[in-house]
């Protein structure tokens, strides 16, 4: 069965700092996957998505990148963090089927 | 373009009782409708999902939910709460053909279990 992990679960950096968030899915291909931001009482904001290595769609102009290193490996990166990138990051895959399934998620507190 | 809305922010029911979560789209064409479900601190668990056929789709923990095209609703029911279903509730909807599968998530409806 396939499994999603994300690491670190929480996160506290000071501004100014750099982040590195990873997600990694085991037990399927050429997965699509996603990257979603979750403030308070704003729903999932996609940040994110890529369809395969090196393919990477960007949703919202922010100060945050991603990259695909590897078929199932996702990366949500910063040079520097801002306050305003506080929130609930989440990963997501999915296929052909469309729905998404969702990592347990990185809480990041920038202070 | 799609959006989803859920005009009840926080719903409060008290343990037994039914539930009903409303949810209503916007798009051109018959779209991919999801529920999803988040604990405190945790991801989303997809519910279950409409894609074509039946227009009353069953999920998972007791829950259904039903398609109706003329009110481009897709309201989540359950007919008895247990105290374990306090929890964040996700209406999300997804395009038809699309290569990238994106979904588009309403703002949720946060549920609270009287005992």
């Amino acid at each position: 069965s396939q499994t999603i992990h994300q690491w670190p679960a929480t996160l506290v950096q000071p501004v100014g700092s750099p982040l590195s968030l990873e997600c990694t899915v085991e037990g399927t291909s050429n997965p699509n996957l996603y990257w979603y931001r979750q403030a308070a009482g704003r729903g999932l904001q996609l940040l994110f998505y890529s369809v395969g290595i090196g393919q990477i769609s960007s949703e919202v102009p922010q100060n945050l990148s991603a990259s695909r290193p590897q078929d199932r490996q996702f990366i949500l990166s910063s040079k520097k963090l801002l306050l305003s990138d506080s929130g609930f990051y989440l990963c997501a895959w999915g296929t052909s089927g469309i729905e998404q399934y969702f990592g347990p998620g990185t809480r990041l507190t920038v202070t | 373009a799609q959006s989803v809305t859920q005009p009840d922010i926080h719903i409060t029911v008290s343990e037994g009782a039914s539930l009903e979560l409303r949810c209503n789209y916007s798009y051109g064409a018959t779209p991919y409708l999801f529920w999803y479900v988040q604990s405190p601190g945790q991801g989303l668990q997809l519910l279950l999902k409409y894609f074509s056929g039946d227009t009353l789709v069953q999920g998972i923990k007791g829950f259904e939910a039903e398609f109706k095209r003329s009110q481009s609703s897709f309201n989540l029911r359950k007919p008895s709460v247990h105290w374990s279903d306090a929890a964040e509730y996700f209406c999300a909807v997804g395009a038809r053909g699309g290569a990238t599968n994106k979904l588009i998530f309403g703002t949720g409806t946060l549920l609270a279990v009287q005992p």
